[in-house]
Order: structure tokens, then C-alpha cells, then sequence
């Protein structure tokens, strides 16, 4: 089956650093990658939606200017933390599509904490 | 506006067998998945139903009923591995997924 791998897997950083997280479609051409966020014992919540070569779509009450996302092929996403609080401490998950493929495939997922 | 319910958590024997429900109310409608999520961990798929019936894939069953905005996950023979986080999804007319807040289902001996 279509694998997405999600790197780092967990990661510490500093109040005020910046952090990366890199999704990549192994096997498959990620026309659209999705970018979720986890509290404990919730659902995901979706942050936004990109599409291969063009500017992601955020969704409402997310700052765009705080998690910035690129999409620069069609097997890689990137979603960088910026200027990381501790309240942005959670569990971030990518999830990656092709366009005939209804089902969305998950990355591993990251878990930031922020110290 | 759209939502999805199913219940918070639910408690069954291992060996025997569960129904997990799940309602939907969305505009439009593209299919409804279901996903096991182990904690801490990703969301693995388990199934896609888009038309009204049922479709089963070894211990795992799903059922959809488009009039009635309904769907059930059923797991038989329960094992201590199945104790696990399941989600419900709707794919409306946008093809974006609608998440369910998950059923934290608990495995007892």
C-alpha cells in the first residue's frame, strides 16, 4: 500500500526556535497533502490543505504567518513551526493524497513538545 | 452546519463482538471512512464505504445507510490489540474530510 513518511517523529525544541517537519509520499504522487494537529484526546484538526506548486489553504483560526507550509513537489510537504510556544506543544500528523484516491494515507506523526 | 457523532467510549470482552456507530449530518456526501488510531499514534484506514450496504474485510465490518446518515463499524472477535481510538470520517461535496471526535474502545480479558 501507498506509504507517507513523516519526519521527525518527535522533537524538543526551545521557546522561540523554529521547527520543521517534512512529510514525503514514498510511492506515490501527493497531489494534495494535508496538515493536522492532535490535542490529547481529541480528533484531528485540519490547519490546512495544499496542493503541489501552489500556496496552502489554511483553515480558520489558523496563522498562517505561524505554521508555514510548502508544497514544492508532488512527494514532499513541509510545515514549519515558527517562533514555537509551549501551547504550540502537540501531535502533528500529514496525511497525503493522489487525485484519483479518495482515501487519505497518514504520516507517522510528530509529536513537538516546546520548552 | 456539519457534524459528526459517535459515542465517547465504549467497553467490551475480548472473544466477543461490538457495533460502533457513527451519524452524520454534511453538505454532500463522498464516502465515509473509518480509522484506527493506537494513542500517540498516526491513523491507519480501515474502510470506505460510499454506497448504502454492508462491506467486510476480514474481522472488520462497515455499514452505510446514505438516507439515514449512519454507518456502524463492527469488530468481531475481539482481541486486546483491537483497544484502540476509531474514527469516524465524511467526505462532503468538497472532498474535505469531516472527523468524528473518535470512539475510545476498551478491550477487557
Amino acid at each position: 500500500g501507498a506509504v507517507v513518511s513523516q519526519h521527525p517523529s518527535w522533537v524538543i525544541c526551545k521557546s522561540g526556535t523554529s521547527v520543521k517537519i517534512e512529510c514525503r509520499s514514498l510511492d506515490f504522487q501527493a497531489t494534495t497533502m494535508f496538515w493536522y494537529r492532535q490535542f490529547p484526546k481529541q480528533s484531528l484538526m485540519l490547519m490546512a490543505t495544499s496542493n503541489e506548486g501552489s500556496k496552502a489553504t489554511y483553515e480558520q483560526g489558523v496563522e498562517k504567518d505561524k505554521f508555514l507550509i510548502n508544497h514544492a513537489s508532488l512527494t514532499l510537504s513541509t510545515l514549519t513551526v515558527t517562533s514555537a510556544h509551549p501551547e504550540d506543544s502537540s501531535f502533528y500528523i500529514c496525511s497525503a493524497s493522489s487525485g484519483g484516491e479518495l482515501k487519505a494515507f497518514f504520516g507517522q506523526g510528530t509529536r513537538l513538545t516546546v520548552v | 452546519g456539519q457534524n459528526i457523532d459517535q459515542p465517547t467510549e465504549m467497553t467490551a470482552t475480548e472473544g466477543a463482538i461490538v457495533q460502533i456507530n457513527c451519524t452524520y449530518q454534511t453538505s454532500g456526501f463522498n464516502g465515509l471512512f473509518w480509522y484506527q488510531q493506537h494513542a500517540g499514534e498516526a491513523p491507519t484506514f480501515l474502510s470506505y464505504n460510499v454506497l448504502d450496504g454492508l462491506e467486510e474485510k476480514g474481522r472488520f465490518s462497515s455499514f452505510l445507510s446514505r438516507s439515514k446518515g449512519y454507518s456502524y463499524l463492527l469488530l468481531k472477535e475481539l482481541q486486546m490489540k483491537d483497544s484502540a481510538s476509531y474514527l469516524c470520517a465524511v467526505m462532503d461535496s468538497n472532498y474535505q474530510l469531516i472527523w468524528g471526535a473518535g470512539t475510545k474502545l476498551i478491550i477487557k480479558p
